[in-house]
């Protein structure tokens, strides 16, 4: 069966600090693979989406970036952290188009 | 484009309730719609979707949606509300041609005992 893991659970840094999440989905091959923020504990925004190893599309302009380095693995990064990117960032997999996704337990940002 | 919308912030309801979460989307084409849950600090998790054919969907935990393509609603629903069905709920909506998920805003289910 697939599963999928992000980590770390939370995370607390300092303003201007990198940032790298990352996650991993087991047990299946070449899914889409998404980042979603949420903020407030409420709505869900698409931060990242991709379809192939190289493949990023990115939703929302902002301080954050994406990449997928192997097919089954997905980072969030940012070179300088701002107070507006705390949250909780989820990470998500499907297959094909339309997607049914699958999320990770997701990683509470907390930027200070 | 393609949108959803959650009318409601909170709904709450007495447990052995009847509970009805409410969602209505907008999609150029056919749409696909789907259900999932949110326990507090935890990722969601997928409850039922509509993708073609009978518009009463049933899903996991005893829930299932009704598929409206006239009033494009697609709401929530359980006979029986129990306390651990108390989440976070979102609708989601995409079409046949895309990658992305369109989520709602969330609605948040208080049942009491």
């Amino acid at each position: 069966s697939q599963t999928i893991h992000q980590w770390p659970a939370t995370l607390v840094q300092p303003v201007g600090s990198p940032l790298s999440l990352e996650c991993t989905v087991e047990g299946t091959s070449n899914p889409n693979l998404y980042w979603y923020r949420q903020a407030a504990g409420r709505g869900l925004q698409l931060l990242f989406y991709s379809v192939g190893i190289g493949q990023i599309s990115s939703e929302v302009p902002q301080n954050l970036s994406a990449s997928r380095p192997q097919d089954r693995q997905f980072i969030l990064s940012s070179k300088k952290l701002l107070l507006s990117d705390s949250g909780f960032y989820l990470c998500a997999w499907g297959f094909g188009a339309p997607p049914e996704a699958f999320f990770g337990q997701g990683t509470r940002l907390t930027v200070v | 484009a393609q949108s959803v919308a959650q009318p409601e912030d909170q709904v709450n309801v007495a447990e052995g309730n009847p509970l009805t979460v409410k969602c209505t989307y907008s999609v150029s084409g056919n749409p696909y719609l789907f259900w999932y849950v949110q326990y507090p600090n935890r990722g969601l998790q997928f409850l039922l979707k509509y993708i073609t054919g009978d518009n009463l969907v049933k899903g996991s935990y005893g829930f299932e949606a009704e598929f409206n393509k006239s009033q494009t609603s697609f709401h929530l629903k359980k006979p029986s509300a129990l306390v651990s069905d108390s989440a976070l709920y979102f609708c989601a909506v995409t079409d046949m041609d895309d990658y992305k998920l369109s989520f709602g805003a969330g609605t948040t289910v208080t049942v009491r005992a």
